[in-house]
């Protein structure tokens, strides 16, 4: 049982180049997300799925595109790299999706992050 | 404006003191949430408060959860360096959102 692995664990690119940032869970969980972690700022929610084929965004999905065609697969896509995009990428799952009003019942696993870099 | 301010941003105590740390709002949640992240690795984890006036003790860690569920801290006895780390909470907001905190960062010295 591997959790929530990402790759790669560094990446560099050119402004206008794109790339695809991979997530995987072996849990069988429903919920999954994209983060990012700047300076000060926290994590902030990219896109979020709570199942396969259903995808939406979150606090800062611009430049971001996403698809969950599987329940294990969460693939975070930057179509044109600008330097605004230089953070630490996390992926995260949960058995269940986290329900506004609801109380929260269930971890959120963390992957261990990739460390990007747009020149 | 961030949704969930937490204070101090960074703190740094000789080991064997106390610290409390803060996560404030002006929106009601219906639980918070606290991880601990270390450097190189996604956070994890620690404890989920749900009720309004709530204690949660983890070892030498203690959450409390605010009355009116606006709030939460986290209080730590006798700070170990094991305790170093970024402290975030998190609650939700809108349909699936979970938002997380602008973090302490928590250095201890032995």
């Amino acid at each position: 049982n591997a959790g929530v692995t990402q790759t790669p664990k560094f990446q560099v690119l050119k402004t206008g180049q794109s790339m695809t940032l991979q997530c995987a869970q072996d849990m069988n969980h429903e919920y999954m997300s994209w983060y990012r972690q700047d300076p000060g700022m926290g994590l902030r929610l990219i896109h979020y799925s709570v199942g396969a084929g259903i995808t939406d965004q979150g606090e800062v999905p611009n430049g971001y595109n996403v698809s969950r065609s599987t329940t294990e697969d969460f693939p975070l896509r930057l179509l044109s790299a600008a330097p605004s995009q230089t953070s630490v990428y996390f992926c995260a799952s949960s058995s269940s999706v986290p329900t506004y009003g609801v109380p929260l019942t269930d971890t959120q696993y963390f992957g261990p992050g990739t460390r990007l870099t747009v020149l | 404006t961030q949704l969930l301010e937490q204070s101090p941003q960074f703190l740094s105590i000789q080991e064997g003191e106390n610290l409390t740390v803060y996560c404030n709002s002006s929106s009601v949640f219906s639980s918070l949430q606290w991880y601990r992240q270390e450097p190189g690795e996604g956070p994890v984890l620690l404890v989920t408060v749900v009720t309004g006036g709530e204690v949660k003790k983890l070892k030498r860690l203690t959450f409390q959860f605010g009355d009116a569920r606006k709030d939460s801290s986290l209080h730590i006895t006798a700070a170990q360096p094991g305790d170093t780390g970024l402290y975030l909470c998190a609650g939700l907001e809108g349909a699936n959102n979970l938002f997380f905190g602008t973090g302490t960062r928590l250095t201890v010295i032995p």
